[in-house]
């Protein structure tokens, strides 16, 4: 079974310009997770998708960024435009809901992308 | 914001059974003791997780004191390949969110 994809793996841009990762989750999996570490903090959570729907997005740090799943299978999270302080690694994880709620749901990350803002 | 307590670093032989401490004192009853793990340039693996009653799976074994203020990770026998930072995430049972605190380093020496 694939695990939990993210693409690109790196990405470099200069400050003001766009920037769009994309997340494949595992097959099946309803639930999709982004989070992210800036340089030198820890990781924090940015939002929840169940399917297509976003169920929390507490975690956004303002309205530059946006993300979608369209058809409740891949997603993506766009910078636009992107500020230094983005720099860092951009994680996702997917999850199968499980009876008992989250307390019993396992969550798994993909490799994360790595981006840089200069 | 996380809600735990851990070494931010310590050392391990190669072989030698890893405990990894974790202090969690104002944990509320409905909430789960999870560990994960990051090594270097990967995304976080999951281990481990439990509510009170000690867990054990193929990677780690979880003791969780009977107060439920504080645990343990216990890797058997360490591996070089077990080098990482490990996260210690207190979760409430309906929140899907996970709350990553510093972790502990932990390196593993042959």
């Amino acid at each position: 079974e694939a695990g939990v994809t993210q693409f690109p793996s790196h990405s470099v841009i200069e400050k003001g310009q766009t920037v769009t990762l994309r997340c494949d989750p595992i097959s099946g999996h309803d639930n999709l997770y982004w989070y992210r570490r800036v340089m030198g903090k820890e990781i924090k959570f940015l939002l929840h998708f169940v399917k297509e729907s976003k169920q929390d997005e507490s975690g956004m740090p303002n309205n530059r960024f946006l993300a979608e799943r369209t058809g409740g299978t891949y997603s993506t999270l766009k910078v636009q435009p992107a500020e230094l302080e983005d720099s860092g690694v951009y994680f996702c994880a997917s999850s199968h809901p499980r009876q008992g709620g989250a307390g019993q749901e396992t969550q798994y990350f993909g490799p994360g992308t790595r981006l840089l803002v200069l | 914001d996380a809600k735990t307590t851990q070494p931010p670093s310590m050392d391990c032989a190669e072989g030698r059974a890893a405990n990894l401490p974790c202090n969690h004192s104002t944990i509320s009853g409905n909430e789960y003791v999870y560990w994960y793990r990051q090594i270097h340039s990967q995304g976080p693996q999951y281990i481990i997780h439990g509510l009170k009653n000690n867990e054990t799976n193929e990677m780690a074994s979880l003791i969780i004191t009977e107060d439920r203020k504080s645990s343990t990770l216990i890797l058997p026998h360490a591996t070089l390949r077990d080098t990482a930072v490990y996260y210690c995430i207190v979760r409430i049972y309906n929140d899907y969110k996970l709350s990553f605190g510093a972790g502990t380093t932990v390196t593993v020496r042959a």
